[in-house]
């Protein structure tokens, strides 16, 4: 049973223009939330982060957002580049867990038109 | 952020053979994952491994058929053994961050087993 489910496998966005990724989890222990980028023949890139005692966090062109009531994350990529075409990852985790075991999404690929 | 390396990058094995992926951090590191992401599907937590003591295997996977080694900290040797088609998958290795509240990831290995 998926517990981080990313619904879209894939999005296409023109430059330029907002990319929103979106994230769903069925866990409602999980507290603090990643997203990582990933290229092809590369390891998964760490983007963002965000508890859950926030729901907005701002990085650069970066943002995500939190609404733990409806269970639901999304990542906002403003203005979109092409260097932005790759595989989205959504992570959750519990943060008083010990470590930071991290259960993951199948991924959202992200596709941005020159 | 820490700076890991993976060998070897890819390989094709015949199935009932054994590969031992390695896995080379560039700093000391308490605890190290390894990941394995089947195509089409997430990443998926294979096992932890601490410095000194056993891994600790997530449901599903089992130390017979996925060994792993940590001799020191900043070193970890994960093995897939007897392998079948159903292995082939792309195995990364992490490293947690405590500080950054995140986990780093090295660049994977791409198996193929035919």
């Amino acid at each position: 049973d998926q517990q981080v489910k990313q619904n879209s496998p894939s999005l296409s966005v023109q430059e330029g223009r907002i990319s929103i990724l979106n994230c769903d989890y069925t866990n409602s222990m999980f507290d603090y939330f990643l997203w990582y980028k990933k290229y092809p023949a590369e390891g998964p890139t760490f983007l963002i982060s965000i508890s859950s005692i926030k729901d907005k966090n701002e990085d650069g062109r970066f943002t995500v957002f939190l609404n733990k009531s409806a269970k639901h994350l999304s990542l906002h990529i403003v203005p979109s580049q092409p260097g932005d075409s790759a595989v989205y990852f959504c992570a959750a985790t519990l943060s008083g867990a010990g470590s930071y075991q991290l259960t993951f999404g199948k991924g959202t690929k992200l596709s941005v038109i020159p | 952020s820490a700076v890991i390396s993976q060998k070897p990058s890819r390989d094709i094995c015949q199935r009932g053979t054994s590969l031992t992926i390695q896995c080379q951090v560039d700093s000391q590191v308490t605890m190290m994952f390894w990941y394995r992401q089947q195509p089409g599907q997430s990443l998926t937590l294979i096992a932890t491994a601490n410095q000194g003591s056993e891994a600790t295997y997530e449901s599903g996977f089992v130390i017979d058929k996925f060994p792993i080694s940590r001799p020191n900290l900043t070193f970890s040797t994960l093995t897939v053994s007897n392998m079948s088609p159903e292995d082939s998958s792309i195995y990364l290795c992490s490293v947690e961050d405590w500080e950054k509240e995140t986990q780093y990831f090295g660049p994977g290995t791409r198996l193929l087993v035919l």
